[in-house]
């Protein structure tokens, strides 16, 4: 079993749908991290968070320490939003540990 | 740029030569990581790094070696290059209570 497990792995939205992205990890983070890749693309960092919630335009990312999990909300959602969200926790010896992504198509 | 810079960017290389990958970064932060993209695995870490010549194994270690001479440079090397290693290789740094920078991608095939 993966350290930080995702869900859905594939997500199709239509434009202006709320969209969730879950997160669930097994081991003791620091911080978890949600990151976003575009098609042939590098990797950005959206948010890093140890607790509560954090907002930047239509993106909110929330999680849960006691429960072991995260969601990345997307509010609005627009076909520039397509891209491949990651989840990572900072853990034991300061590893970064990823989850395999999931896929968003955001259509017209 | 987030202060990190791969090199090269691409690369062909034949079955059982070494390679090695650069990872240089502008932050002066403290940890820094190799990663391998593989369809259908995500992001797996090779190996990493938290401070000058402080180095471990990730979960796909072996075949590749590392080396951390200076703060700012982080270097993958394979030994002998094989098919399977034919990947995209993500380099990352951050800082103690930092947010992870990765850089662009490093795009390596084994022939």
């Amino acid at each position: 079993k993966n350290e930080v497990e995702q869900s859905p792995q594939n997500l199709t939205a239509q434009e202006g749908e709320f969209i969730t992205i879950n997160c669930s990890y097994s081991v003791g983070i620091s911080a978890l991290h949600w990151l976003q890749q575009h098609p042939g693309g590098g990797i950005v960092s959206l948010f890093m968070l140890s607790s509560g919630k954090k907002k930047h335009g239509r993106l909110i990312a929330t999680i849960n320490i006691q429960e072991k999990h995260s969601s990345l909300h997307i509010t609005a959602s627009h076909p520039r939003d397509s891209a491949v969200y990651i989840c990572a926790v900072t853990g034991t010896a300061s590893k970064l540990t990823f989850g395999t992504g999931t896929r968003l198509q955001v259509t017209l | 740029d987030a202060g990190i810079t791969q090199s090269p960017r691409h690369k062909v290389t034949e079955t059982g030569t070494p390679v090695t990958l650069r990872c240089h970064q502008t932050e002066n932060h403290r940890y820094m990581y190799w990663y391998r993209q593989d369809p259908g695995h995500g992001l797996r870490l090779i190996h990493y790094s938290y401070g000058v010549k402080d180095t471990d194994k990730g979960e796909v270690s072996d075949g590749y070696s590392v080396s951390r001479s200076k703060t700012e440079d982080f270097l993958l090397t394979l030994e002998s290059a094989t098919s399977s290693q034919t990947s995209v290789y993500f380099c990352a740094h951050r800082d103690s209570g930092t947010e992870a920078f990765f850089g662009q991608g490093t795009r390596l095939t084994v022939v």
